[in-house]
């Protein structure tokens, strides 16, 4: 499995936009990259999967340039509530093991 | 469907003792993963199944640590003899494997339980 580095942690004011990026230098042709996300006291939770380019869903956006060797999970405007790890993940989605590591934790204050 | 089922939610015992965690997949789910979390290492992969078979147990920290899963809707990892240092939150996910996912054979969201937060004194 491709390795990931993330930042071990992050702050934002609550409305600013967040931007946590995810290096993969070593990700594979068939590799995803995926993301979740995880409050205290629960499991992690998926948020975005992409393969190239952006994709966006209801919740964030995922921004991978051409070369996929890294990834910015884009928050718009974020809420208290979004004070969580996030994970970046690479791997083939197949639903094999991935390597979830120690994550980013993002930290919205007011 | 409830999700993702775990038992105990927590559990405390002493060094020595036999611990068995249990993890009910969601209903349909062909893969189904155990993890252990802790501040030092995070979330670690621990073992995993498709179709009740183990694929890879690589992530097992040593012989004391079992998983089994005797039918597609009940999974156990017992620890024997626990140790503090076992001392964690253990979750068990539930997946669908690429082609239950019809035209997006791609996605492998993992459905997470809410863990089992375990002590050893």
């Amino acid at each position: 499995l491709a390795k990931t580095t993330q930042p071990i942690s992050m702050d934002s004011y609550e409305g600013q936009e967040v931007n946590i990026t995810c290096s993969h230098n070593n990700i594979a042709t068939n590799d995803y990259i995926t993301w979740y996300q995880q409050f205290p006291s629960q499991g992690p939770r998926f948020i975005i999967q992409g393969y190239k380019t952006k994709v966006t869903n209801e919740v964030a956006s995922l921004f991978i340039p051409a070369d996929r060797k890294s990834s910015t999970l884009s928050l718009p405007r974020v809420s208290l509530s979004d004070t969580a790890v996030y994970y970046c993940l690479v791997g083939e989605g197949s639903g094999y093991a991935l390597n979830f590591g120690k994550g980013t934790s993002l930290l919205v204050t007011p | 469907d409830a999700g993702v089922i775990q038992s105990p939610r927590h559990e405390v015992t002493e060094m020595g003792q036999e611990v068995t965690l249990r993890c009910k997949p969601i209903s349909g789910h062909d893969y189904l993963f155990w993890y252990r979390q802790t501040m030092m290492r995070g979330l670690e992969l621990l073992i995993y199944f498709n179709n009740n078979v183990p694929i890879d147990d690589s992530g097992m920290p040593e012989d004391r640590f079992s998983a089994k899963m005797p039918n597609a809707s009940f999974s156990t990892l017992k620890i024997q003899p626990s140790e503090p240092r076992d001392s964690a939150v253990y979750f068990c996910a539930s997946s669908l494997s690429p082609e239950g996912w019809g035209h997006i054979p791609s996605y492998n969201e993992q459905f997470f339980g809410p863990g089992t937060r375990l002590t050893v004194l």
